[in-house]
């Protein structure tokens, strides 16, 4: 079976940087996936990594290690706006299976 | 651009009622997936179908039947429901088993079981 563990809440100031960690166990891994929700909203995808090291989107970076089942999503100066419930994922040979999400509240 | 559509975006049943929640996707996707995610929780697979005819188990089907007849269209049956169903249902699709980890999603369909 595939499980994914990851905070339930983080709390950052407005400005800063937050990493929101993932660990996963799973059998035939692909990759981790990320996707944001806000209230009331869909998900809605972010970022995958296939392979092992760091891929940047702009204000959004993602990191993942095979070899420590880990992975974790790095966040850059925050807004407001990125209030919301991040997941990760794990697609592989069947599908996707969401963590329980990371619900991360920026303050000013 | 309409990607993935649901109906209906609310509704209240009573128990023991049946309703049918359309999915439809326009992007010629194969693979389409029912999830539902109960309030502050991850999302949960329920029936799943990598093409037309084709349909199969998730994690939490119990209480729930789809069915694909077209790529386009993805329904998904509630007979008898039951407040254990109340929860937010998304559709989504994708061309394959998500090896790029992007799902499309429906914007949801609130169901309410009193």
């Amino acid at each position: 079976g595939q499980s994914l563990e990851q905070p339930s809440e983080v709390t950052a100031v407005e400005g800063a940087i937050v990493q929101i960690n993932c660990t996963y166990q799973t059998s035939g891994f692909y990759g981790l996936s990320w996707y944001q929700q806000h209230d009331g909203g869909a998900p809605t995808f972010l970022s995958y990594n296939a392979l092992d090291g760091l891929e940047e989107t702009g204000r959004f970076s993602s990191f993942l290690s095979r070899s420590d089942s880990y992975g974790y999503l790095l966040l850059q100066e925050l807004q407001m706006k990125d209030s919301a419930s991040y997941f990760c994922a794990v697609p592989g040979n069947t599908p996707l299976v969401f963590g329980k999400g990371t619900r991360l509240s920026v303050i000013a | 651009n309409a990607g993935v559509t649901q109906t209906p975006k609310f509704r209240i049943l009573k128990i023991g009622q049946s309703m049918t929640l359309q999915c439809t996707q326009d992007m010629n996707h194969n693979y389409m997936y029912w999830y539902r995610q109960d309030p502050g929780m991850g999302l949960k697979l329920i029936y799943y179908s990598v093409g037309a005819g084709i349909t199969d188990k998730g994690e939490v089907p119990n209480g729930y039947n789809v069915s694909r007849s077209t790529t386009e269209d993805f329904p998904l049956r509630l007979e008898l429901a039951a407040p254990s169903q109340t929860s937010v249902y998304f559709c989504a699709s994708d061309r394959a088993y998500a090896n790029t980890g992007e799902l499309f999603f429906g914007e949801g369909s609130r169901l309410t079981v009193l």
